[in-house]
């Protein structure tokens, strides 16, 4: 069974750089035909989808982010990361790392995210 | 951009009642959406994925349906465990979007 787990600093200062590192465990990044994706929740408020990653070079970002993310994978490590530049109080979040699932049947191919993270809380702050 | 609405926000019930909660997308998504559990400090749940297919593991009090736009997730019977916040998820396009989430709790 498949585990991710986020990683990184827990308090970080307004207009640097956040970043996070998801490992995975008990599978290889490698296999199969996955995403890995990122997704926040600030506190007391609902999920926003931040980005995803399929191989080094294939990436997609929430619109509302896109200027400011990244999202690159690290085969070797058996990890993917996130960076969110110029942050401000409103990125303070949970930020949950998980794992697209897909299946191919009639009417399309369906995806979903399962496994995910714990979740770590990132908060903006001088 | 997709936008997904659940209602209602919130809802109160007890044990062994059957609730539904509805999502509504903000154009046809044909059948991808999915279902979440959210309890209080911990990371969303799968429960249904493709607007009806049952995650493995989730009990059969849970179920979905709809298609296009609109969309149910139904548990009949609740339990105790069952109280939490779920969501509504559209996987038909990126930007993936979620509900606002609807908070169960108990009456």
């Amino acid at each position: 069974q498949v585990q991710l787990q986020e990683s990184g600093p827990g308090l970080v200062k307004p207009s640097q750089t956040l970043s996070l590192t998801c490992s995975v465990s008990d599978g290889s990044i490698n296999s199969g035909n996955y995403y890995w994706n990122w997704i926040r929740q600030p506190a007391g408020k609902g999920l926003e989808w931040i980005g995803r990653i399929y191989t080094s070079d294939s990436t997609n970002y929430n619109p509302s982010l896109k200027s400011r993310v990244t999202i690159s994978l690290d085969t070797s490590k058996n990890q993917f990361s996130l960076r969110l530049s110029s942050v401000t109080a409103a990125d303070t979040a949970v930020y949950y790392c998980a794992r697209e699932g897909r299946i191919i049947a009639v009417g399309g191919v369906y995806n979903w995210f399962d496994p995910w993270g714990q979740g770590t809380l990132v908060t903006v702050s001088s | 951009d997709i936008q997904m609405t659940q209602s209602p926000s919130s809802l109160s019930a007890s044990v062994g009642d059957r609730v539904t909660i509805t999502c509504r997308a903000s154009q046809s998504i044909s059948r991808y959406l999915n279902w979440y559990q959210q309890k209080p400090g911990k990371a969303p749940k799968l429960l249904i994925y493709a607007a009806s297919s049952l995650q493995s593991g989730v009990p059969s009090r849970f179920s979905g349906s709809g298609s296009g736009t609109d969309f149910t997730l139904t548990i009949t019977s609740l339990q105790p465990e069952d109280f939490a916040t779920f969501y509504c998820q559209q996987s038909y396009s990126t930007p993936y979007s979620f509900g606002q989430g609807t908070k169960l709790e108990i009456k």
